[in-house]
């Protein structure tokens, strides 16, 4: 049973820079799409990017400019850096697992099919 | 990118059946079939309970069911229970190799 564990700083200063862990268990870490998701307070889900194993990322344009995401295939981890925070990136972010794949003739998105516990993180001086 | 249109909220009583809609553009609902619907109970991460439009993860229950017409793509639950109520979203892949949320739907059992 695949699981993904979190962590990082959960208070941080304006202008500081957001750092979140996410570890893999139980399961292979190639052939997979590991996504980080954030929800602010009382706000819906947003989705901030993702990487492969070999590297390969996509972001949201909103926030590409701040927004790095890395991985350590050694570790069966990746991790999510977001700088210059202000109050608006205050919310709880979730790291998930996707999968794409080829099957019956056609190309298939899975879904976020696995799911992180969630770290708050919260952005005051 | 704006966020995919849901309603707000949506409610219905034991046993009956419920839709809830996700309105997007040709350049993500409409343009591929890549769009995932989400449960999200309070506190808790949320769950995968459809895939690629109407598919169904192993363990959902088949009182869950999607399907799309044009730009909007739809999450319909059968057979209301009181354990279905929670936020739901939808996602869609986007012709910018992102992927998109819906604001989310309450939905109350009554």
């Amino acid at each position: 049973q695949v699981q993904l564990q979190q962590w990082g700083a959960g208070l941080l200063k304006p202008s500081e820079t957001l750092s979140l862990t996410c570890a893999v268990y139980g399961g292979s870490f190639s052939g997979y799409y590991w996504s980080w998701i954030r929800q602010p307070p009382g706000k819906g889900l947003e989705w901030i990017g993702e990487i492969n194993h070999s590297g390969s990322t996509n972001y949201i344009p909103s926030l590409k400019s701040r927004v790095t995401i890395s991985v350590d295939t050694s570790k069966n981890q990746f991790f999510l850096w977001v700088n210059s925070v202000t109050a608006a990136d205050t919310a709880v972010y979730y790291c998930a697992r996707a999968s794409w794949g080829a099957a019956d003739g056609a190309y298939h998105y899975y879904g976020m099919d696995v799911w992180g516990q969630g770290t708050t993180v919260t952005v005051s001086s | 990118q704006s966020a995919l249109t849901q309603p707000a909220s949506v409610s219905g009583s034991p046993g009956q059946s419920i839709t809830i809609s996700c309105t997007g553009t040709s350049s993500d609902v409409g343009g591929y079939n890549y769009v995932s619907w989400y449960q999200q109970h309070p506190g808790k991460a949320p769950k995968l309970m459809i895939y690629d439009v109407s598919n169904r993860p192993s363990g959902v229950s088949n009182r869950f069911s999607g399907s799309k017409s044009g730009n909007t793509a739809s999450l319909t639950i059968s057979g209301l229970q009181a354990e279905d109520e929670a936020d739901y979203y939808c996602s869609s892949y986007t012709s910018s190799s992102t992927l998109l949320f819906g604001g989310g739907t309450k939905l109350t059992v009554l």
